[in-house]
């Protein structure tokens, strides 16, 4: 099945610089890559995604790359704000038509703490 | 504002009492997911249906889980007999056809 590494594990920036977290995933059938925020107790949520047939995707200060030749996609923050601090988790997936049927495989996660 | 609907949010019970945990998927979603956090594991996937059909529950211990979806508005997840090590967040999660996926605000369980 899909497994996803996600990097680093912890992240500290000061608030106005960027960040940045990368992932890897190893079914090379897998066509959508969605990154999630969750915020101290609370439910994960979308922020951002990607399909395979795109290289980039931008919303506002957040940006999506993906290299499906390495298997690797990145989730780029810029200027980034203390409300940006949580933990984000990125995540792969096969659409139906393959034998995953849909089936998200997330990533271990990266603690974001922004200072002020 | 459409939103997946899980109760309780928080449940405190003894080992061996069963736990159900009710999921209400957005409207129209025809994927459910349910994961299981804690800290050492991230989100681990229990178990998920499509169009109501179960399709993968592999990482869900079947001799005390049981994960059900009775009609299109309902999944339940059981555990029979509860055991401290269930102690997580457990969430569930609607997914549309697009495969964005929502998730509720999840069940805080903790077993004595």
């Amino acid at each position: 099945g899909e497994n996803v590494e996600q990097h680093p594990s912890t992240l500290s920036v000061q608030e106005g610089d960027s960040a940045v977290i990368k992932c890897t995933y190893s079914d090379s059938a897998s066509n959508y890559f969605p990154w999630y925020k969750q915020e101290l107790g609370k439910r994960p949520q979308l922020i951002i995604d990607i399909r395979s047939n795109v290289g980039e995707k931008k919303d506002q200060r957040i940006a999506v790359t993906l290299n499906k030749t390495a298997k690797h996609f990145s989730l780029h923050i810029t200027e980034t704000q203390p409300e940006d601090s949580a933990v984000y988790f990125c995540a792969a997936l096969r659409n139906a038509g393959g034998t995953s049927y849909g089936k998200l495989t997330f990533g271990q996660g990266t603690i974001l703490t922004v200072h002020p | 504002d459409a939103r997946v609907t899980q109760t309780p949010r928080h449940k405190v019970t003894e080992m061996g009492q069963e736990v159900t945990m009710r999921c209400q998927p957005i409207l129209g979603h025809n994927t459910v997911f349910w994961y299981r956090q804690t800290m050492m594991q991230g989100l681990e996937l229990l178990a998920y249906f499509r169009n109501r059909a179960p399709l993968d529950d592999s990482g869900m211990p079947k001799d005390r889980f049981s994960a059900e979806m009775p009609d299109a508005t309902l999944a339940t997840l059981k555990i029979q007999p509860s055991e401290p090590r269930d102690s997580a967040v457990y969430f569930c999660a609607s997914g549309d056809r697009r495969e964005k996926l929502f998730f509720g605000s999840g069940t805080q369980l903790s077993v004595l």
